[in-house]
């Protein structure tokens, strides 16, 4: 199994500021996926971020909005950025562990 | 098209009662797994049960069994003896293995509250 921690838990921003979104894993994996969750909707893949290499995102998208890090086999950024009312919502950093895929604890985002 | 369908926004279950929460799913992968979550109101995602899609038997972890039907596509989560803590939303995802990047894909959810 995997145990996955994120940073911050959850956090109030203004509009038009940004946030980077921090997970850390505790062990080496290959892939680590980003997802969003909109209030009373289901997950969708935001992008996948493989160490050393430009992450790939899902339609929808862009590295402008939602620019991500992944400096080693460990850890992870993602960075909401210029952020509006609509960007409010939970963000989790996922990896897989054999055939299972385990999520973070999530970020709860509200933008004001 | 939907690849995942949870087509049960919501659910009532006695306590102490079983229920099934249903899935189907649309893939010409013949290599998927399938998995089941569990989110309650804290946000975080808990991992239920996986059924591969070459697996004989249906997958079964503690209470939670998954009813795996290939041929009609579905892959329905039991719950058995249903408790208070339960109460949370359920989903149901697919990784197709040979397509999509590997990435999950879920469907929209089911609210399972239980009734005392």
């Amino acid at each position: 199994s995997a145990v996955i921690s994120q940073k911050p838990s959850r956090d109030i921003c203004q509009r038009g500021t940004s946030l980077t979104i921090q997970c850390q894993v505790d062990s080496q994996v290959t892939m680590m996926f980003w997802y969003r969750q909109q209030p009373g909707q289901s997950l969708t893949l935001i992008a996948t971020a493989n160490q050393g290499s430009e992450a790939t995102y899902e339609s929808g998208f862009v590295i402008d909005k939602f620019p991500i890090s992944r400096p080693n086999l460990t850890f992870s950024t993602l960075t909401v950025s210029n952020m509006s009312p609509e960007d409010s919502s939970i963000y989790l950093c996922s990896v897989y562990g054999g055939d299972t895929q385990y999520f973070g604890p999530g970020t709860r985002l509200t933008v004001l | 098209a939907q690849k995942i369908t949870q087509t049960q926004p919501g659910m009532f279950v006695q306590e102490k009662e079983a229920v099934t929460l249903d899935c189907t799913y649309d893939t010409s992968d013949p290599s998927y797994g399938l998995f089941w979550y569990k989110q309650p109101s804290s946000g975080e995602m808990i991992f239920l049960i996986y059924q591969g899609s070459y697996d004989q038997q249906n997958a079964t972890e503690g209470r939670y069994s998954l009813n795996f039907q290939k041929a009609r596509k579905s892959a329905n989560l039991v719950i058995s003896a249903s408790q208070l803590g339960d109460s949370a939303m359920y989903f149901c995802a697919m990784r197709e293995l040979n397509n999509a990047g590997n990435m999950l894909t879920f469907g929209g959810g089911t609210r399972l509250m239980v009734k005392p």
